[in-house]
Formats: C-alpha cells, sequence, structure tokens
C-alpha cells in the first residue's frame, strides 16, 4: 500500500462516545498533520508533528487529541465532540516540514 | 503573515474552454507556491508546484508560473474537461522555522458542463 492512508473513512458518533482517528504515511517522510474542512471554510490547521515532536497546535479544543508514536502513524483521539465538530477530517504528510504535503482521503465525521 | 488568495467560485465552463483561476500572495520572504485538487469525495492532490520566480509547474495539461513581480501564481488549462470537475487551492510554503508549512487559499470550485 502506497501514500497516506486513513481510517475510518466514514464516522458517525454521539456526543459522548470516544473515537479515534488512523492516519498512515508509507511515503518515509518526517512530518504529518491533521486538518480540519468545514464546508464553506478554509482548510484550518489543527496540529503539526516533526520527527514525532508537536511543534504545532493552533488553539484546538482539547476534546482533540492528537498522537503521533513514530513518523509513520498519527491519530486524533476524540472525545465529547459538539455538533459543530462535524467536518472532513484530513492527514498529510511531507519529508520535512517546509516541503509539499501529500494528503490523504480523509475520515467525514458527523457528530449527533 | 502570509496569505494566499484566490478568486471566489464557482467557476463554471463548457468543455474544452480555456480555464483560468487567479492566485496571488503575501509572503514575508522568498516562497515556493503549489496547486492542489480536492475531487468529490477526496483529500487534496498535489497539482503541480513552482520553487522559484519564473518557474512554470506543469501537470495533466495544466500549468501555472511563479511570477515574483505580481505576486501571482495563476492555474491555466487550455482546453477543461468534465473530469476536471473539483475544487482547485492555492498554496504556499515559507522556511520559518518553527512554524506550519503550508499556507492555503480558500479553494476555488469549477464546474465543467458538457
Amino acid at each position: 500500500e502506497t501514500g497516506v492512508t486513513q481510517t475510518p473513512r466514514h464516522l458517525v458518533m454521539g456526543m459522548t462516545n470516544k473515537k479515534s482517528l488512523k492516519c498512515e504515511q508509507h511515503l518515509g517522510h518526517n512530518a504529518m498533520y491533521w486538518y480540519k474542512q468545514s464546508a464553506k471554510k478554509p482548510l484550518e490547521l489543527m496540529f503539526v508533528y516533526n520527527f514525532k515532536e508537536q511543534t504545532e497546535n493552533n488553539s484546538v479544543p482539547s476534546r482533540f487529541s492528537p498522537e503521533c508514536p513514530n513518523s509513520s502513524h498519527l491519530f486524533l483521539h476524540l472525545h465529547t465532540l459538539q455538533p459543530e465538530d462535524s467536518a472532513l477530517y484530513l492527514c498529510a504528510s511531507s519529508q520535512e516540514i517546509v516541503y509539499e504535503q501529500y494528503f490523504g482521503p480523509g475520515t467525514r465525521l458527523t457528530v449527533t | 503573515g502570509n496569505s494566499v488568495t484566490q478568486m471566489e467560485g464557482p467557476v463554471t465552463l463548457s468543455e474544452e474552454a480555456f480555464l483560468t483561476i487567479n492566485c496571488t500572495y503575501t509572503a514575508t520572504g522568498y516562497p515556493s507556491l503549489f496547486w492542489y485538487v480536492q475531487y468529490p469525495g477526496e483529500g487534496l492532490q498535489l497539482l503541480l508546484k513552482a520553487t522559484k520566480a519564473d518557474d512554470k509547474g506543469s501537470n495533466k495539461g495544466f500549468e501555472a508560473t511563479y511570477r515574483k513581480e505580481t505576486t501571482s501564481f495563476h492555474l491555466e488549462k487550455g482546453s477543461v474537461q468534465v473530469s476536471d470537475s473539483a475544487v482547485y487551492f492555492c498554496a504556499l510554503s515559507l522556511k520559518d522555522t518553527g512554524r506550519r508549512a503550508l499556507t492555503f487559499g480558500s479553494g476555488t470550485r469549477l464546474q465543467v458542463q458538457p
């Protein structure tokens, strides 16, 4: 398998649930990213990891908790979400933090 | 700060028409420039890039030239197809230690009618 994969592709969860999104990159990259894409809004960068270290957190609410156990895997743990958190969550990776990013297909999250 | 401005969409064209999507940028430095495309239900794909002034990026019939004097990176295609219908994002990256790598524009939706 090549590129950047994300699971699950679709997720429906209630506001009291706990779930996790998974991202895996097979490109040998060192930087990984989480983005949120909502309808009619620009792409929002959420978190940046460089060599497994978090280098950026763009004022993301604590109900979103990232985890990067190694350079190939990135998780986004979700708990007590709100309906406005419904969006497409995109993972990306890049060789280094300044190079072009390669995106996964995204997880479509619906919070009921 | 760094920013990218794209033309408002949607852009609606007939098949085989000429496409231009405008993109201008503001950057505190010398950025690399990118165009990404997002097809319905998918993530973003890198379409083309340019890393220095007067470079022309090209892929799948699309082209964009890095114009430093006008701080622009307009996307063009001579003859669009229905399969080109998607959202196109212009982006820049700037080597700025400890900050984000890519700054995206808001995206321009292209609709190509048969």
